[in-house]
């Protein structure tokens, strides 16, 4: 059974400072791995999706990495912003799973102005 | 290209009676699964269907019941509700099984009294 663990569960940095986000996960057979934001009381807004063949993907300010034998991904957001703030989902689908998705309980992030 | 929308946004119902949430897919997705997220922990995976056949369900009661219409939207209906059923259902689209990820809508908030 896939477990997914978010270390730490809440962080709170300077604006300006570079965010690290991480992400472990039991089972290494996974088809892709998707790191999502939620704000308070809100639906999902998605970041990036990793698939099983990449090392990492890119995205503006955001850089995610795969390590599928260690079982880790990192979320990396550059020269944070307090609009950054939020909780950030790593959710992780296994090749078994029929679509669903494994989430972790979210990293609660808030950047001080 | 619209996104996932869910209707209602929010809702309060009595122990005991019956909900059903509706949820319109993305364009040209023909993936639909829904997710529980409970306060302060990461969404859990309900059940998916693709082509109007569930195909994949988590560890939900069968008082957890859904549908997927012929263009692709969905509704997920739950029975005799229970205290523990208040949370936010997200709804998530994506094409080919989320071979490409999914988009996640802003959820309905059920609260049960």
């Amino acid at each position: 059974k896939q477990e997914v663990t978010q270390i730490p569960a809440a962080l709170s940095v300077p604006e300006g400072e570079n965010l690290v986000l991480n992400c472990s996960f039991t089972d290494s057979a996974i088809y892709n791995l998707q790191w999502f934001r939620q704000d308070p009381g809100k639906g999902l807004t998605s970041l990036l999706l990793i698939q099983s063949s990449q090392r990492e993907q890119t995205s503006g300010r955001l850089n995610a990495s795969l390590d599928k034998s260690s079982g880790r991904s990192t979320l990396y957001i550059a020269a944070s912003q307090p609009g950054d703030s939020a909780t950030y989902l790593c959710a992780v689908r296994t090749t078994d799973s029929w679509g669903k998705f494994q989430f972790g309980a979210g990293t609660q992030v808030v950047v001080t102005p | 290209e619209t996104g996932v929308t869910q209707s209602p946004t929010h809702l309060i119902k009595t122990r005991g009676q019956q909900v059903t949430l509706r949820c319109s897919s993305q364009s040209g997705h023909n993936t639909v699964s829904w997710y529980q997220q409970a306060l302060g922990q990461g969404p859990q995976f309900i059940f998916q269907y693709y082509r109007e056949e569930e195909n994949g369900r988590g560890n939900f009661p069968p008082r957890f019941s859904g549908l997927q219409f012929p263009n692709y939207s969905s509704e997920l209906n739950v029975n005799a509700l229970e205290l523990d059923d208040s949370a936010l259902y997200l709804c998530a689209s994506s094409s080919s099984r989320g071979q490409y990820g999914y988009t996640f809508g802003s959820g309905t908030r059920l609260t049960v009294v």
